[in-house]
């Protein structure tokens, strides 16, 4: 149990574009979902924490106009990179809070996606 | 803020051998302290956990110990194995504003090589 999958694993695109990334909670339902951002050989940094069904909290310097995140079922959040510019090329990872009446705190990752900005 | 240092950095050990990685944490309301094991492009995998209220949780090779005093907590594992090499992570919660939800604050990782 406790599975998440994130599509796509990799993704390319021009600057400018925009991409989207699906964060899928697979055997359970996720009331909090979790976005991080990790360049390489860093640690995880949290970029904001999505609650089915209202706003998502960004943590301070990350532009919540820039990273759209929509979590508008118990099981999938989505995070879009509006016109993506070569610095916003990084491994981003969701992950999601199991519920309160399994385990307390327990957060569980998805496999990441890889965005590369030309 | 709150902030979660880790060490080593690096750690190279003889397979067979025990190692150990050692966290510190700032907040002292921090009730959940997990680790994780995050091999070359994947995400982080859960490996264990500590809760507050307990001092010590052993699964198979993997150890966790919490010093709440001492704000301290350390991952061991015994018997080596070329498997466990990877870079592993340590957490602790920090309560949101919502009262309701925590977030995870990272260590800087660790990258465990394990020599056959």
């Amino acid at each position: 149990g406790a599975v998440v999958s994130q599509h796509p694993s990799r993704v390319i695109c021009k600057s400018g574009t925009s991409v989207k990334i699906e964060c899928r909670s697979l055997d359970f339902q996720a009331t909090t979902m979790f976005w991080y951002r990790q360049f390489p050989k860093q640690s995880l940094m949290l970029m904001a924490t999505s609650n089915e069904g209202s706003k998502a909290t960004y943590e301070q310097g990350v532009e919540k106009d820039k990273f759209l995140i929509n979590h508008a079922s118990l099981t999938l959040s989505t995070l879009t990179v509006t016109s993506a510019h070569p610095e916003d090329s990084s491994f981003y990872i969701c992950s999601a809070r199991v519920p309160v009446t399994w385990t307390y705190n327990e957060q569980f990752f998805g496999p990441g996606t890889r965005l590369t900005v030309l | 803020g709150e902030n979660v240092e880790q060490h080593p950095s690096t750690l190279s050990v003889q397979e067979g051998d025990s190692a150990v990685i050692k966290c510190t944490y700032s907040d002292s309301a921090s009730n959940y302290f997990p680790w994780y094991k995050q091999e070359l492009g994947k995400g982080p995998q859960l490996i264990i956990d500590i809760r507050s209220n307990v001092g010590e949780k052993k699964d198979q090779r993997i150890a966790v110990t919490l010093n709440k005093t001492a704000k301290h907590f350390s991952l061991h594992i015994t018997e080596t194995q070329p498997e466990d090499s990877a870079v592993y992570f340590c957490a602790a919660s920090m309560r949101l504003s919502d009262g309701a939800t925590n977030k995870l604050i990272f260590g800087t990782g660790t990258l465990l090589a394990v020599q056959p």
